[in-house]
């Protein structure tokens, strides 16, 4: 049981380049979200996923786009990377119940974009 | 929007002491998470509580409803109970997802 898994662990991309951030839970769970986390920041919410074919921005969508391919995976794309996209990304998933339910984690995305 | 606040930002303590961390937040709940992101970056759920307190272990978390606040304390602390520990409230207003307070970096030194 993996839990979730989130690729790649690093990347460093120059300015105005693509990128797709891959994530899947294997715990089929109906939500799944995009975190970033900045240095002296609280975790911020770039998109959720509330159940396969749905997606919302949350509270910091620009620049990105995601796709819910099926229950499993949620991918976050960066269509042209700016430096202000510098960060640690994360992806989470939870069960059924919505906001009583735990948060699982992927171990991270650190994007560099110079 | 829920507005998370924690103190302190940043905790040191010697090894054996009993550490509290602090949750505030702005609007009523139905649940509080508790995280744990360890140095290597990881983030854990430890609690999820929406009365009351819970314990795992050396961990004892719990929640006042009325007063909008929540508190995270550590037993008899350990140098591997230094890491990142985050509280974070439903974001309200009918949106998904959590809002997530800045974190409280814990060293503890032997």
């Amino acid at each position: 049981n993996a839990g979730v898994t989130q690729t790649p662990k690093f990347q460093v991309l120059k300015t105005g380049q693509s990128m797709t951030l891959q994530c899947a839970q294997d715990m089929n769970h109906n939500s799944m979200y995009w975190y970033r986390q900045d240095p002296g920041m609280g975790l911020r919410l770039i998109y959720y996923s509330a159940s396969e074919g749905t997606t919302d921005k949350g509270e910091v969508p620009n620049g990105y786009n995601v796709s819910r391919l099926n229950k499993r995976e949620f991918s976050l794309r960066l269509e042209s990377a700016a430096p202000s996209q510098t960060s640690v990304y994360f992806c989470a998933s939870k069960g059924q119940g919505s906001f009583n339910s735990p948060l699982h984690f992927g171990n991270g995305t650190r994007l560099t974009v110079t | 929007k829920n507005e998370v606040e924690q103190s302190p930002q940043n905790l040191t303590a010697q090894e054996g002491e009993f550490i509290t961390i602090n949750c505030s937040y702005s609007v009523g709940i139905s649940a509080l998470h508790w995280l744990q992101q360890h140095p290597g970056g990881g983030i854990v759920s430890l609690f999820m509580l929406s009365s009351g307190k819970k314990k795992h272990g050396r961990l004892i978390a719990t929640i006042n409803i009325q007063e909008k606040h929540s508190s995270l304390h550590i037993t008899a602390s350990h140098p591997r109970d230094s890491a990142v520990y985050i509280c974070a409230g439903p974001t309200g207003g009918g949106a998904d997802g959590l809002t997530f307070g800045k974190g409280t970096h814990l060293i503890i030194q032997p």
